[in-house]
């Protein structure tokens, strides 16, 4: 398995509150990504990064923002968690070659 | 119309049948193609990557790509009770490291 970890697995955090959510990777892979999960809406990225300080916004990035100050590690936050936020989060990674990712535990958040 | 289509399912085969999984795409410069399964509150596993048109075979899953059509799918022979999970299919559009999921098929294998 992909040295992919995340933290924390689940979180239950109250309407307003800021949230970090943090992805691991052991594999030191250049690329790495931030997706929600939702039924009826399947994977979708929300913001990801192809190198240290380098991010760039997916499909589904209002109200998160993303750093990365290590390639090892990737940070989501979320500033002012809302209801609509309530997902399943996946962290991915790919290499530098075919882009093949791969896919950490995920992180069940609820937001109440 | 959606980027990348799956028929939602569920998808019922009997045990030891084939099950055959369908994806379609609309970019037509896709040049990476990828299916991977899930299980019921895990995380998405990689079990297939297709670039050239064709057919691609690994052990019992067999993916297969027609650009020209736009399609890509995923057959499984010897469909097992553990094969049942939600494949998601996932194409890299040209010019990007990203990728886009269709939203899943669930295959469920009867005993």
């Amino acid at each position: 398995d992909a040295g992919i970890t995340q933290s924390p697995r689940h979180k239950v955090t109250e309407t307003g509150t800021p949230v970090t959510l943090r992805c691991h990777q052991t594999e030191n892979h250049r690329y790495m990504y931030w997706y929600r999960q939702d039924p009826g809406h399947g994977l979708r990225l929300i913001h990801y990064s192809y190198g240290v300080k380098d991010t760039d916004k997916g499909e589904v990035s209002d109200g998160y923002s993303v750093s990365r100050s290590k390639t090892e590690d990737f940070l989501l936050t979320l500033e002012s968690a809302t209801s609509s936020q309530t997902s399943v989060y996946f962290c991915a990674i790919s290499g530098q070659e075919r882009y093949e990712q791969y896919f950490g535990p995920g992180t069940r958040l609820t937001v109440t | 119309q959606k980027e990348v289509e799956q028929n939602s399912g569920p998808l019922s085969v009997p045990e030891g049948a084939i099950a055959s999984l369908n994806c379609t795409y609309s970019d037509r410069g896709s040049q990476s193609f990828f299916w991977y399964r899930q299980y019921s509150g895990k995380s998405p596993e990689l079990i297939m990557s297709i670039y050239s048109n064709g057919d691609k075979e690994d052990g019992r899953f067999t993916a297969q790509l027609n650009k020209a059509s736009q399609y890509v799918s995923l057959l499984i022979r010897d469909s097992q009770p553990s094969d049942s999970a939600t494949y998601l299919c996932a194409v890299n559009p040209p010019g990007t490291y990203k990728y886009i999921f269709g939203t899943g098929t669930r295959l469920k294998v009867l005993a």
